[in-house]
């Protein structure tokens, strides 16, 4: 167990519609990611959050949002969901980095989400 | 650009048999992380290991072992004495200038018992 939560578990939906993931890091943890990991694009960086703002940003879709909550757990929100969103999603999270140094990124269990 | 490649798509031992998976990456920062993430069937990624570049020793965990070198811009790791639970997916994945973990395609390791 990482330590890292991620909810639901699953989620099935239709196209068209709006779904929000939930993540809440390990304790202490300040930098929330977010990964889609999909048959055809395997695994891709979405956007990281630290301490609440922006930190950086990947393949994330103008479709999707995200953000980082006062209490530090981070929400991924999907709209207009197309069929090809259907993926498994990644919460990670990771302590703030030493001076010089970095910390490694501990995953959730993901959210499968299914688009039919 | 970027770049991490994992050649081997799916690999099928016997138990106990040793094995490596491959590992290449392209970059063009003089600092960066490589990491090495074990997918079970379950889905969870599991952090396995972190090397920095300016760290070029070899590392042994138990069973694991991890050989870089930057001299070939690879990042291999072995399983001595494979296991079944050691089937799963392996990925090996590079941390960008942007503190962005650049993923290979993975390695799927069956071990047969």
């Amino acid at each position: 167990d990482s330590g890292v939560t991620q909810t639901p578990k699953h989620l099935i939906t239709a196209t068209g519609q709006r779904v929000t993931l939930r993540c809440s890091p390990r304790s202490g943890d300040l930098s929330v990611y977010w990964y889609q990991q999909s048959l055809d694009q395997g695994l891709q960086f979405l956007i990281q959050y630290y301490n609440g703002e922006e930190r950086a940003k990947g393949n994330i879709l103008e479709r999707f949002s995200a953000q980082q909550f006062p209490d530090l757990h981070s929400e991924l929100n999907l709209s207009s969901l197309e069929l090809g969103d259907s993926a498994l999603y990644f919460c990670a999270s990771s302590p703030r980095p030493l001076a010089g140094l970095y910390n490694e990124q501990f995953f959730g269990p993901g959210t499968r989400l299914t688009v039919l | 650009a970027q770049k991490v490649t994992q050649a081997q798509t799916e690999i099928s031992v016997v138990e106990k048999e040793d094995v490596t998976l491959d590992c290449v990456y392209e970059t063009r920062d003089t600092t960066y992380y490589l990491f090495w993430y074990k997918q079970p069937p379950s889905g969870e990624l599991v952090f396995l290991i972190r090397r920095n570049s300016f760290d070029e020793q070899n590392e042994i965990s138990g069973r694991y072992s991890w050989n870089f070198q930057k001299s070939t811009s690879s990042f291999n790791f072995t399983i001595t004495a494979s296991q079944v639970v050691d089937s799963a997916v392996y990925f090996c994945a590079l941390l960008d200038s942007n503190y962005q973990l650049i993923w290979g395609a993975g390695t799927k390791l069956i071990i047969k018992p």
